[in-house]
């Protein structure tokens, strides 16, 4: 069965600043990677996915992340914390193959306060 | 393009009631799919249709919780009788499920369900 650990349930950060969320996953395959933001009251929104192309994804809003095989890893960056980002942020893995290739599992989630 | 509608926004019911949730997938979305995110904690799969079919329920407490969608298109998702840990937001997503792709899933907003 697959898995997503998210180190950190709170996260803050001075405006300007990196922001670092980190992801974890546990599959006996690589599988795709997601990352989706959900604002207060408000559903889930795509950030970006990793689907076996390129190791290094570039999202919307200026986030990327890189996963890395080895570290079965997916961390999210972005360079400069925006007041808008504060959002809780969700890692989510899904099988590359068959009928089960759409489920998600989440991870439990990182919410990110951004500092003036 | 209209996104996915969910209703009521919010429900409190005390524990033995009954609530049923509502929900409008994209026009075309041939996948629609349930989650439960008690607060704290990330999505979790209820239950995915494929058109008015079944794809996965294995996470769906079936003696309580049920759903269906009729005709392809709308879905309920319905909670009897509700217990106190059933409080959670109710989230629906739809995809287009295009064969042999991965597609991005949409979120609604979502229901948010307290029990007292």
């Amino acid at each position: 069965a697959q898995s997503v650990t998210q180190l950190g349930s709170h996260v803050s950060v001075s405006e300007g600043a990196l922001v670092l969320l980190r992801c974890n996953y546990s599959s006996s395959v690589p599988p795709y990677l997601f990352w989706y933001v959900q604002y207060p009251n408000q559903g889930l929104q795509l950030l970006l996915k990793y689907t076996s192309a390129a190791t290094l994804v570039k999202g919307i809003n200026g986030f990327e992340a890189e996963f890395k095989k080895s570290e079965t890893s997916f961390h999210l960056t972005k360079p400069s914390a925006h007041m808008s980002d504060a959002a809780e942020y969700f890692c989510a893995v899904s099988p590359n193959s068959g009928a089960a290739g759409n489920k998600l599992t989440f991870g439990g989630g990182t919410r990110v306060l951004v500092k003036p | 393009e209209a996104g996915v509608a969910q209703s009521p926004r919010y429900k409190i019911i005390e524990k033995r009631q009954s609530v049923a949730f509502w929900c409008n997938p994209i026009s075309g979305h041939a996948t629609l799919y349930w989650y439960q995110q008690i607060l704290g904690q990330g999505p979790k799969l209820l239950i995915q249709f494929q058109n008015n079919g079944v794809v996965d329920d294995s996470q769906l407490p079936k003696d309580r919780f049920s759903a269906e969608r009729l005709k392809g298109v709308d879905s309920t998702l319905k909670i009897q009788p509700a217990k106190l840990e059933d409080s959670a937001v109710y989230l629906c997503a739809s995809s287009s499920r295009t064969s042999g792709r991965l597609d991005e899933q949409f979120f609604g907003p979502g229901t948010r369900l307290t029990v007292l």
